[in-house]
Formats: C-alpha cells, structure tokens, sequence
C-alpha cells in the first residue's frame, strides 16, 4: 500500500493564481481530511470528507474548495492564492473517523 | 467545544531520561485521545490512542499515555529517550460521534546525547 500520496511536494503561486493540490488514499478509507500546518499553530482544518460526495467545512474553509467523486481521491482547490495561503498542506484519511493516517504534505508558498 | 492545550513550547531532556510531554484536553462528552509525531519535513504519524477500557495505553517506538479522568489529561511518555525521539509530538481529541479532532499546537522535543 502507498496509503496516502499528495502532489506537488513544493509549489510557488503567484498571487491571484488558481492550483489544485492532489491527494489519493489506497487503503480504502471513507474519511478525508485537508489540514494546513503554520509554525507554532499546530493543525487547522480545512475540509473533510465522509464519503464519496459528501463534504464538509472545517475550521478555516475561506479561499478553499474540496470535491470527492470517488473514495480514493480528495482534491483541494485554490482559486485565487493570497499570501496568507503561505503554509503546509497536509491531507489525511481514516478508516473509522478516529486515528488518521497523513500524507507527506505539500509547501505553497504564494508570493 | 473540544480543545487541546499543550503547556510547553519544547521539552528538552538528556539521553537515556525519561520523557514526559504534556497534555491536557476539554471535551463536553467521552474524549476519544490521541498522540502523533512529526518528524522533519514528514507528515504526522499515529503514536497512540485511548478511546476506553486501561487507563495506561501503549504505543509505538515505546511510548505510552495515561489518561486521567479526573485532571482531563492524557500526557506522554517513554521511560528511557533516545536521540532519535527528537521531533515535534502533537496531541488530539474529539467527542464520541464527532468526525473531527482538535490538535494541540505541538511541543518540540529535543533529546540531547
């Protein structure tokens, strides 16, 4: 198993731009999760999912969309980057909505 | 609400002492505990949770938890550190039925040789 994958790893948005930021999970996982880690901030939630075509907002949605069309696949949407969206990405999933297992996370910076 | 608060920015502690890192948590039902460790420029890694039964939970790589009702704590710990326990630990919670965790903010833990 791959368990969760993220690309890009790095990425710099100039700001106004629009990216994707991919995730997929191949353990078969019905939760989905979306965080952004900030130096000394811990995690902030951005979306999650509990299933295929089910979303939801999380604590800091604003600037962010999600889809998931299918159980494996999660992606997030930028649509027009600030700075403020300057941080790490981290997608994660879980089997049963308790302990979530991480991807390897990608770095925008928006500049 | 469910909250997380780790008291301490970094913990530093010598080769071979024991490790202690902290944790204390609010919840309005049944909290369902977790530990995670993030090694640089990595994604987070599942430690140990408590979701009921033993108050003393073990974990990976030799770390345990206590859960402790009464002081709605739950901190970290591992008898004998190693250099190689040096990274950021995050602690998480969510009520019973609740999708979402709540994670602390992390404590930096620096194991000196």
């Amino acid at each position: 198993n791959a368990g969760v994958t993220q690309t890009p790893k790095f990425r710099i948005l100039k700001i106004g731009q629009s990216m994707t930021l991919q995730c997929a999970q191949d353990m078969n996982h019905n939760y989905m999760y979306w965080y952004r880690q900030d130096p000394g901030m811990g995690l902030k939630l951005i979306y999650y999912s509990v299933g295929a075509g089910i979303t939801d907002k999380g604590e800091v949605p604003n600037g962010y969309n999600v889809s998931r069309s299918t159980t494996e696949d999660f992606p997030l949407r930028l649509e027009l980057a600030a700075p403020s969206q300057t941080s790490v990405y981290f997608c994660a999933s879980s089997y049963s909505g308790n302990e979530q297992y991480f991807g390897p996370g990608t770095r925008l910076t928006v500049t | 609400a469910q909250s997380v608060a780790q008291p301490e920015d970094q913990v530093n502690v010598a080769e071979g002492n024991p490790l202690t890192v902290k944790c204390t948590y609010s919840v309005s039902g049944n909290p369902y505990l977790f530990w995670y460790v993030q090694y640089p420029n990595r994604g987070l890694q599942f430690l140990l949770k408590y979701i009921t039964g033993d108050n003393l939970v073990k974990g990976s790589y030799g770390f345990e938890a206590e859960f402790n009702k009464s002081q709605t704590s739950f901190h970290l710990k591992k008898p004998s550190a190693l250099v190689s326990d040096s990274a950021l630990y995050f602690c998480a919670v969510k009520d019973y039925g609740n999708n979402r965790l709540a994670f602390g903010k992390g404590n930096q833990v620096v194991v000196i040789p």
